[in-house]
């Protein structure tokens, strides 16, 4: 089967940086995936890694090693409207490819 | 574009009715997709479709859930009967391609509640 293992919560201070980490365990996906989700919200795409290494978008950077089983999300200059949840997701080729699995998700709170 | 549209936002129904959610993906889409989020199991793909035809509905919990795609902008989950736990967050969402470069765009939701 699969899994993303990612941390429940994190919190850190405005103006900082935060890394949300991904872990996972499945036979071979085609990419990891991130979404944002705030309180009440949608998720909302924020990223895609399809390759090992680092994606950056703004503020909002991804990473992913295939080798280690890991990835990450890293929010530079945290803002309050930051705070709200980030989820992983993989597709799996094992399955239809449309079938895009999710972590349990972390909830980030930013404090000023 | 609006985005995807589902309705209703909100419902609440007792146990044993019928409940039908709404789902109007972004004009152009190719692939539509149900999920139910719950604090318990997370976020969880329920069925999809492409080109309005169902593809994986291996998520499906049971007979009691059904969906159709009638036509390339409107989808219907419906749940018969309903039962408590089925009580969650169901999204629509919606994707041009399969290649997860652009994501999936998600709709505000139905929260539905059984009592």
């Amino acid at each position: 089967g699969q899994s993303l293992e990612q941390p429940s919560e994190v919190t850190a201070v405005e103006g900082a940086i935060v890394q949300i980490n991904c872990t996972y365990q499945t036979s071979g996906f085609y990419g990891l995936s991130w979404y944002q989700q705030h309180d009440g919200g949608a998720p909302t795409f924020l990223s895609y890694n399809a390759l090992d290494g680092l994606e950056e978008t703004g503020r909002f950077s991804s990473f992913l090693s295939r080798s280690d089983s890991y990835g990450y999300l890293l929010l530079q200059e945290l803002q309050m409207k930051d705070s709200a949840s980030y989820f992983c997701a993989v597709s799996p080729f094992q399955g239809s490819q449309g079938n895009l699995i999710f972590g349990k998700g972390t909830k980030l709170s930013v404090k000023p | 574009d609006a985005g995807v549209i589902q309705s209703p936002r909100h419902e609440v129904t007792e146990m044993g009715q019928e409940v039908t959610l709404r789902c109007k993906p972004i004009s152009g889409h190719d692939y539509l997709f149900w999920y139910r989020q719950t604090m318990m199991r997370g976020l969880e793909l329920l069925i999809y479709f492409n080109n309005n035809v169902p593809i994986d509905d291996s998520g499906m919990p049971e007979d009691r859930f059904s969906a159709k795609m009638p036509n390339a902008s409107f989808s219907t989950l419906k749940i018969q009967p309903s039962e408590p736990r089925d009580s969650a967050v169901y999204f629509c969402a919606s994707s041009l391609l399969i290649d997860r470069e652009d994501g999936y765009t998600f709709g505000s939701g139905t929260r539905l509640t059984v009592v």
